[in-house]
């Protein structure tokens, strides 16, 4: 969806260097999210963030942070990478879900290897 | 962990209607079953989401049984375009909010 974008769209890095992956919106989306996807497996669930003020830790949170800078922007960062965080990371967002619905919309993605 | 249970492949021919089965027999009542799909490595695409009853839009249909441990999405007339990974979901509720909690799907090949 073009309404969310991601930079950068590949990344390839060294061993403990500091890795920034960023998120932008125009939906005008209170929510934000961060996945990340492996070969062969689904997404799983890293950080998300309800509004600016608002970040929680997901299924996989250690060896990450984040940062919620504005309501439409969302960064990711790695502050010491290593190999097994090679994955494909997806960032999505979502409207203030009502009791039946939370659509979530998810960016091209972030293919990152780390050597 | 994901509540849903998917078979990892399946088939079927262009223009031909493509059922894939979800099993989810430990939803809780109040737990939406959502689906999606992946084409390549593209981002997650929303297809469709329902509670109890049945639900069509225009990408597909969704039919959950009575008991709510089960339900089936169908594409009434795949076509090439369709191949990708589904993925069935159950929202789950947080502290504050709700969650998607995505399994490994199924890989749907649509034949020529």
């Amino acid at each position: 969806d073009a309404d969310v974008t991601q930079t950068p769209r590949n990344r390839i890095t060294k061993t403990g260097k500091r890795i920034m992956l960023e998120c932008s919106q125009t939906k005008g989306h209170d929510r934000m999210y961060w996945y990340r996807q492996d070969p062969g497996l689904g997404l799983r669930l890293i950080y998300y963030s309800f509004d600016v003020k608002d970040i929680n830790k997901g299924e996989i949170s250690d060896g990450y942070s984040v940062s919620r800078q504005a309501q439409a922007k969302f960064s990711l960062s790695l502050e010491s990478a290593i190999p097994n965080q090679t994955a494909l990371y997806f960032c999505a967002t979502s409207d203030s879900p009502g009791w039946s619905t939370d659509t979530q919309y998810f960016g091209p993605g972030t293919r990152l290897t780390v050597l | 962990d994901a509540k849903t249970t998917q078979p990892p492949s399946m088939d079927c021919a262009e223009g031909r209607a493509a059922n894939l089965p979800c099993n989810h027999s430990t939803i809780s009542g109040n737990e939406y079953v959502y689906w999606y799909r992946q084409i390549h490595s593209q981002g997650p695409q929303y297809i469709i989401h329902g509670l109890k009853n049945n639900e069509t839009n225009e990408m597909a249909s969704l039919i959950i049984t009575e008991d709510r441990k089960s339900s089936t999405l169908i594409l009434p007339h795949a076509t090439l375009r369709d191949t990708a990974v589904y993925y069935c979901i159950v929202r789950v509720a947080t502290d504050s909010s709700y969650k998607l909690i995505f399994g490994s799907g199924t890989r749907l090949l649509v034949r020529p």
